[in-house]
């Protein structure tokens, strides 16, 4: 398809336990960034990457969190040792970094991971 | 800094009636300011965004959305309302100095028959 792509769609793990969630961004969008979304929350920013650029990891909220984007496409969010807290939606999306047509701001969400930390 | 605000967060309301959902935000530059909407276990879909130009931006589905620039408020409207748009709604600003969107807490559209 030509959309956001995020697998596994949910993910059921047991406290300290490590998971990769994944997302694959729609060709050619050179930027990419990782929420979360907890239950009756809003989006958290998480971290952003922009093409080959150093990303920006100033929302990740513990270092228990990483995340890296291999060849400038797919995308994984690591969360180590995973906490209770860390039970949530997780939402990828990416867009293009050029300034006419849809522009760096118009985000393509994909449908996300539900991660359950049990 | 720039921030999003949504009082409310649900907003019942019977079929076929009018809608607004409030937007505020703060900011001491141009903004770019976006609607999204997320159904039950879907991703963000864009609703309609204001970049410049006319104030009354029309999206989809029969939302529309007015950028005011005195009360700082992006409001979003549809004249009725279907079962259909019952999801979740977020109001976004873009952040150009570091290339994010920052996203209000949502608000909870409830349209009831």
């Amino acid at each position: 398809g030509a959309g956001v792509s995020q697998s596994p769609s949910n993910k059921v793990t047991e406290k300290g336990k490590d998971v990769e969630l994944r997302c694959d961004p729609i060709s050619g969008h050179t930027a990419l960034y990782w929420y979360r979304q907890s239950l009756g929350q809003g989006l958290e920013f998480l971290i952003y990457f922009q093409g080959n650029s150093a990303p920006d990891k100033s929302g990740l909220p513990s270092d228990r969190f990483s995340a890296e984007r291999t060849g400038g496409s797919v995308s994984t969010l690591t969360i180590q040792r995973t906490q209770q807290e860390d039970s949530a939606v997780y939402l990828c999306a990416s867009s293009s970094s050029r300034r006419t047509g849809t522009g760096p701001y118009e985000q393509y969400f994909g449908p996300g991971t539900r991660l359950t930390v049990t | 800094a720039q921030s999003v605000t949504q009082l409310d967060s649900q907003v019942p309301v019977f079929e076929e009636a009018p809608v607004e959902l409030r937007c505020n935000y703060s900011s001491s530059v141009s903004v770019y300011l976006f609607w999204y909407v997320q159904y039950p276990n879907q991703g963000l879909q864009l609703l309609l965004k204001y970049l410049s130009g006319s104030t009354l931006v029309k999206g989809i589905n029969g939302f529309e959305a007015e950028f005011n620039k005195s009360q700082t408020s992006f409001h979003l409207r549809k004249p009725s309302v279907h079962i259909s748009d019952t999801a979740e709604y977020f109001c976004a600003v873009w952040m150009d100095s570091s290339y994010k969107l920052i996203f209000g807490s949502g608000t909870r559209l409830l349209v009831r028959p």
